[in-house]
């Protein structure tokens, strides 16, 4: 069965830094393009990267071009997102997915930035 | 980047009865449309995609229809289960997949 555990959300300051983790289990991580899709607390859904099996290609959303890094370490069946220079709009929950439909949701994992 | 567009933005109707969303698609995704349930303090759950498969373990009182701009998602026999928020989603032409901003469908 897949799973996608999302973990590493909190509470931080404008321009802080926070590092998002995802764990996949019951698939093989590597064959798959992976994608965090975050929803703000007004329900809005909001695609934010896509990584491929390889990690060689990457993809971002304008809104968080050159602030926010997505990686993977396949070894370890992990999905990250490094996000800096955060603002008060990024404040959302945050899920990590397989895509193209999203088949499988984790939790979510909440971010909430705030002075 | 492909705006999608749900219609209505709240929708009530009885138990029973049944429900008919409308999600736009600002140019053509021909069938990759996708349609998820959301309730309160839950992540979406996939319900249709391919515009019209149901997911696995979706009651067929759930079903999809339409291509290129214009989709249904219909729920005959509304459960009280039922009542919650809709999202439809494109992923034909990615990046980004893009979603709608949701219909809330609620106990008349």
């Amino acid at each position: 069965q897949v799973q996608l555990v999302e973990s590493g959300g909190g509470v931080v300051k404008p321009g802080g830094s926070l590092r998002l983790s995802c764990a996949a289990s019951g698939f093989t991580f590597s064959d798959y393009y992976m994608t965090w899709i975050r929803q703000a607390p007004g329900g809005e859904l909001e695609w934010v990267s896509y990584i491929s099996g390889s990690g060689d290609t990457v993809y971002y959303a304008d809104s968080v071009k050159g602030r926010f890094t997505i990686s993977r370490d396949n070894a370890k069946n992990s999905l990250f997102l490094q996000m800096n220079s955060l603002r008060a709009d990024d404040t959302a929950v945050y899920y990590c997915l397989r895509p193209y439909y999203f088949d499988f949701w984790g939790q979510g994992t909440l971010v909430t930035v705030s002075s | 980047e492909i705006v999608m567009t749900q219609s209505p933005a709240t929708l009530s109707v009885s138990p029973g009865e049944r429900a008919t969303l409308s999600c736009r698609a600002s140019q053509s995704v021909r069938r990759s449309l996708a349609w998820y349930q959301q309730k309160p303090g839950q992540a979406p759950r996939l319900l249709i995609y391919g515009a019209f498969t149901r997911a696995t373990g979706i009651p067929a009182r759930f079903s999809g229809s339409g291509s290129g701009t214009e989709f249904t998602l219909t729920i005959s026999n509304l459960q009280s289960e039922d009542f919650a928020v809709y999202y439809c989603q494109q992923y034909e032409n990615w990046p980004p997949v893009t979603f709608g901003q949701g219909t809330r469908l609620e106990i008349k």
